[in-house]
C-alpha cells in the first residue's frame, strides 16, 4: 500500500511571500502520479498541480511550482507570491498507473495567508 | 461544462439507519469515485465505477455500495449506519478510466452526522 505523508500540520505566510509546503510518499511502484489538491472552507477539493514520475522536469502551474524527488520520494509545494485566496487545506495525493487506481491522499496541511 | 453537484448538502441520520447520498457528474464523464473525509483527515477512497460498473474498491465494508447511471449520475448507499460514518463524502468525476492521472473534479461534498 502507498502512504503519503504530510508532515506540517499548519503553515502561516504573509500575502506576496514564498511558503513550501511538504510531502513524502512510500511507495515500490516506478511509474505513477503524484498531485497537489487544495480545499477551501467551500470543502470542494480543486486540482493545483500535476507531476507524472517519469518525467524529470518538475512540473509549474503560474505561481505553484514543485520539487519533485524521485529518489527521495519528495514531493513539495511552492507557493510564489502568496495571496489571500490561497488560505486553504492542501492535499498532497499519489495515485498509482493504470486504470481504476484511486487517489491516496495525505492529511493535509492548512495553510494561512496573513495580510 | 456544469461541474459536479452533490445532493444534499447536510444530513442527519440515526445509528442503524440506511443512507443515500447522490451526485451528478460532470457531462460526458464516464468514471465516478467515491470518497469519506473525517474531520481533520484526508479523504479515503470507497470506491470507483467505469460505464456502470464497479471497477475499484477501498477497504470499507461491503454495507457501502453503489450504482452508476447512464445519465451521468450515480449514488453511495450506506446501510446500517455506524456513529464512525459521520464525515464529508466526495463525489469525484473524470472523462474515462485513462484520464483519471490527469485529476478528477470534484464536488462539494455531503456532510453527513450519525447521532
Amino acid at each position: 500500500a502507498q502512504t503519503v505523508t504530510q508532515s506540517q500540520p499548519e503553515m502561516s505566510v504573509q500575502e506576496a511571500e514564498t511558503v513550501t509546503l511538504s510531502c513524502t510518499y512510500d511507495t515500490s511502484e516506478n511509474n505513477y502520479y503524484l498531485f497537489w489538491y487544495k480545499q477551501p472552507p467551500s470543502r470542494q477539493m480543486i486540482l493545483v498541480i500535476r507531476q507524472e514520475a517519469y518525467k524529470q522536469q518538475n512540473a509549474t502551474e503560474n505561481r505553484f511550482s514543485v520539487n519533485f524527488q524521485k529518489a527521495a520520494k519528495s514531493f513539495s509545494l511552492k507557493i510564489s507570491d502568496s495571496q489571500l485566496g490561497d488560505t486553504a487545506m492542501y492535499f498532497c495525493a499519489f495515485m498509482k498507473h493504470g486504470t481504476g487506481y484511486a487517489l491516496n491522499f495525505g492529511k493535509g496541511t492548512s495553510l494561512l495567508v496573513t495580510p | 461544462e456544469t461541474g459536479v453537484t452533490q445532493s444534499p448538502t447536510h444530513l442527519i441520520k440515526t445509528r442503524g439507519q440506511q443512507v443515500t447520498l447522490r451526485c451528478s457528474s460532470q457531462s460526458g464523464h464516464n468514471t465516478v469515485s467515491w470518497y469519506q473525509q473525517a474531520l481533520g483527515q484526508g479523504p479515503q477512497f470507497i470506491f470507483q465505477y467505469y460505464r456502470e460498473e464497479e471497477n475499484g474498491r477501498g477497504n470499507f465494508p461491503p454495507r457501502f455500495s453503489g450504482l452508476q447511471f447512464p445519465n451521468y449520475s450515480s449514488e453511495l448507499n450506506v446501510n446500517a449506519l455506524e456513529l464512525d460514518d459521520s464525515a464529508l463524502y466526495l463525489c469525484a468525476s473524470s472523462l474515462d478510466s485513462r484520464t483519471t492521472s490527469y485529476g478528477y473534479t470534484f464536488g462539494s461534498g455531503t456532510r453527513l452526522t450519525v447521532v
